[in-house]
């Protein structure tokens, strides 16, 4: 298996233009988690999927970041307009819906600059 | 709410010899996992062990064991026979074992040097 799979793996970007990042899971993974890490904040998680739907998007930190999971294998983070403050590396991980001990697998992550 | 302390923000240790890194948890649930990762350079982020609260044995892989204390919310990774490659970032994390509600919850991370 690849693994999980995230595109573009840099994106500089001038603010107030629409970012979208995208995941691809492991296939037979259900659940699907997009994080954002920066220095300050650590690891957070945005929001997380079971079987394509929004579980909990709590973490999302305002209406301009959006997150859809069409189907099993694919899954984007829309955020418009960019601000530079959403400058970080935003990861994309998966794991098998209810398997006890099994941690998540993560993409290689996307590091988004917002000039 | 779940939440997850690693107190020290770096520690440097030299090659061959062993370092522990530390960890706590605070929870109300009886039945969850615990999970170091790794993150290299590279951004990777590299799981490097996990517990499950209902297991008194501590877990161990190869050079990385852990110290798991249940009655105190402590969870410590131990690095034996240090490498260079060991140089990174570790991340504590917590989930509860409530299926639906899989979410990790991270801790802010140490790094890890390995000196020469």
């Amino acid at each position: 298996d690849a693994g999980v799979i995230q595109s573009p793996r840099h994106e500089v970007t001038e603010m107030g233009q629409e970012v979208t990042l995208r995941c691809k899971p492991i296939s037979g993974h259900n659940s699907l988690f997009w994080y954002r890490q920066t220095m300050m904040r650590g690891l957070e998680l945005l929001i997380y999927f079971n079987n394509n739907v929004p579980i909990d998007d709590s973490g999302m930190p305002e209406d301009r970041f959006s997150a859809k999971m069409p189907n099993a294998s694919f899954s984007t983070l829309k955020i418009q307009p960019s601000e530079p403050r959403d400058s970080a590396v935003y990861f994309c991980a998966s794991r098998p819906t209810g398997a006890g001990n099994y941690g998540y697998t993560f993409g290689s992550g996307t590091r988004l600059t917002v000039v | 709410a779940q939440t997850v302390t690693q107190s020290q923000p770096e520690m440097s240790v030299q090659e061959a010899e062993t370092v522990t890194l530390s960890c706590t948890y605070d929870t109300s649930e009886n039945n969850y996992y615990l999970f170091w990762y790794k993150q290299p350079p590279s951004r990777q982020m590299i799981l490097v062990i996990r517990q499950e609260a209902y297991k008194q044995q501590n877990a161990t892989e190869n050079r990385f064991s852990v110290n798991f204390q249940k009655a105190a919310k402590s969870f410590s990774l131990k690095i034996s026979d240090s490498q260079l490659g060991d140089t990174a970032m570790y991340f504590c994390a917590f989930r509860e074992d409530t299926g639906a509600n899989s979410k990790l919850t991270f801790g802010k991370g140490i790094t890890l040097s390995v000196r020469p």
